[in-house]
């Protein structure tokens, strides 16, 4: 079993919907936890760092459920820009940063 | 440019050869780590330094992958005896250590490996 698991995608949604990607994490070890944007033939990025009160920036909310081991990242009103894919990471104390494979998005016009 | 660099950007080399590649981390980040990509995967942690001591190493690195980080700067890996299972991206990034939590990670345009 993978340490990370995410929605194996791809998910196509036209402008303005919303989406939602789930991750789970089988290390209860795991202290951190963040989504990282990958755009095609480049390097990862940090979207947002996720916290166990749940956060929120701008159209993006992360959530975390400790109890379940689950990660989630909801994307509000689409937009173009937002094709790409989604990296769930969980973090088990300083170093052992470990990606999952990643959600592919494609948003439409 | 003040962000993480690779080098080189690609490399093709034929089965058996031997390949490096060097990681410039930003300047102020004291970890450093090393990841493979493969088409349509996340990236696979290979291995960790804290400033120049190599902490973890995953069990995907087999004898013939080496990394090192002297004097806590710049870093190689070192591939041996490449096979064409070896081709990938090899993603370097770095971060600031905050405590015991983990910092956000700065990753390199990385280097891609293509092994014939």
């Amino acid at each position: 079993r993978k340490e990370v698991e995410q929605d194996p995608g791809p998910f196509n949604v036209p402008e303005g919907a919303t989406v939602a990607f789930n991750c789970t994490y089988s290390n209860s070890a795991s202290q951190s936890f963040f989504w990282y944007r990958q755009d095609c033939r480049k390097e990862p990025k940090l979207l947002m760092s996720v916290y166990s009160s749940g956060n929120e920036d701008g159209r993006f909310t992360a959530q975390l459920n400790r109890a379940s081991q689950y990660i989630s990242l909801l994307i509000r009103d689409s937009k173009l820009s937002d094709s790409a894919t989604y990296l769930c990471v969980a973090n088990t104390g300083g170093f052992k940063t470990i990606f999952g494979a990643g959600t592919r998005l494609f948003v439409k016009a | 440019d003040t962000g993480v660099s690779q080098d080189p950007r690609h490399k093709i080399t034929k089965r058996g050869q031997n390949v490096t590649f060097r990681c410039d981390p930003i300047s102020e980040h004291n970890r450093l780590y090393w990841y493979r990509q493969t088409l349509g995967q996340g990236p696979e942690f290979l291995t960790y330094f804290q400033n120049e001591a190599q902490l973890e190493k995953s069990r995907l690195l087999s004898d013939r992958f080496s990394a090192e980080r002297p004097k806590g700067s710049f870093s190689t890996l070192e591939i041996q005896r490449t096979e064409q299972g070896d081709s990938a991206m090899y993603l370097c990034a770095s971060s600031l250590l905050l405590g015991s939590g983990a910092g956000e990670l700065f990753f390199g345009e990385g280097s891609r490996l293509t092994v014939l």
